[in-house]
């Protein structure tokens, strides 16, 4: 089945605590991407990756770091989180750049005290 | 500046009770329009593309049709299970255009 998975889907933590959360595709896109998700906000673009080794910043990037090692795997990385990183965190995947036929995964609702 | 901006914020239907969405964009040329429906606790969920004026898709109960200015999402004779909010994107034709999200319409059908 084709998919998107992001773990941890439910994480609490403090502030200043070093986090990651995983995003792995099994559908050999090119394309991948992080959004966070806020009440009135909509979805807004952490980061996104064209292939391997090719990440660039999207419209919020600040605090967050992305690396793509691999192509199924696009980690997003809390260096040293803070309470307005608290969010609704969705990792997507598309077979290239130009199409926006994302595919999206379950969500990772983060709380950061 | 790209903008997409979707109306209304949230609709409450009676099950049956025909009606519209609408997605107002503003892009410097347009490579495609998205529907997405995201339902509670979930990621979005693709629907479909529209790529120029003039173009119409449907799946279901579901109609969309785009023209140059704004697009519109047709719910015909809705069932409570059509509830979720409908999240409209673009994309403009430059190169390095990114997908840019309308804050959604939560639509509610009442059994």
């Amino acid at each position: 089945e084709a998919q998107v998975t992001q773990n941890p889907r439910y994480l609490i933590t403090v502030t200043g605590k070093k986090l990651t959360v995983t995003c792995s595709q099994n559908m050999n896109h090119e394309y991948m991407s992080w959004y966070r998700q806020d009440p009135g906000l909509g979805l807004r673009q952490i980061y996104y990756s064209m292939n391997v080794e090719v990440t660039d910043k999207g419209d919020v990037p600040e605090g967050y770091k992305v690396s793509r090692k691999e192509k199924r795997n696009f980690p997003l990385i809390l260096e040293s989180p803070s309470p307005n990183q608290t969010s609704l965190y969705f990792c997507a995947s598309s077979q290239s750049r130009v199409t926006g036929e994302l595919f999206f995964g379950e969500g990772s609702r983060l709380t950061v005290l | 500046e790209d903008q997409v901006t979707q109306s209304p914020e949230a609709l409450r239907l009676q099950e049956g009770e025909s009606s519209s969405l609408n997605c107002s964009y503003t892009v410097s040329g347009l490579r495609g329009l998205f529907w997405y429906r995201q339902d509670p606790g979930k990621g979005p969920e693709f629907l479909f593309t529209l790529y120029s004026a003039g173009e119409e898709k449907e799946k279901e109960r579901l109609k969309a049709t785009l023209t140059k200015k704004e697009s519109f999402l047709h719910i015909t004779a809705p069932k409570p299970e059509d509830s979720a909010t409908y999240l409209c994107a673009v994309q403009g034709a430059r190169r390095d255009d990114k997908i840019i999200f309308g804050k959604g319409t939560r639509l509610h059908i009442l059994p």
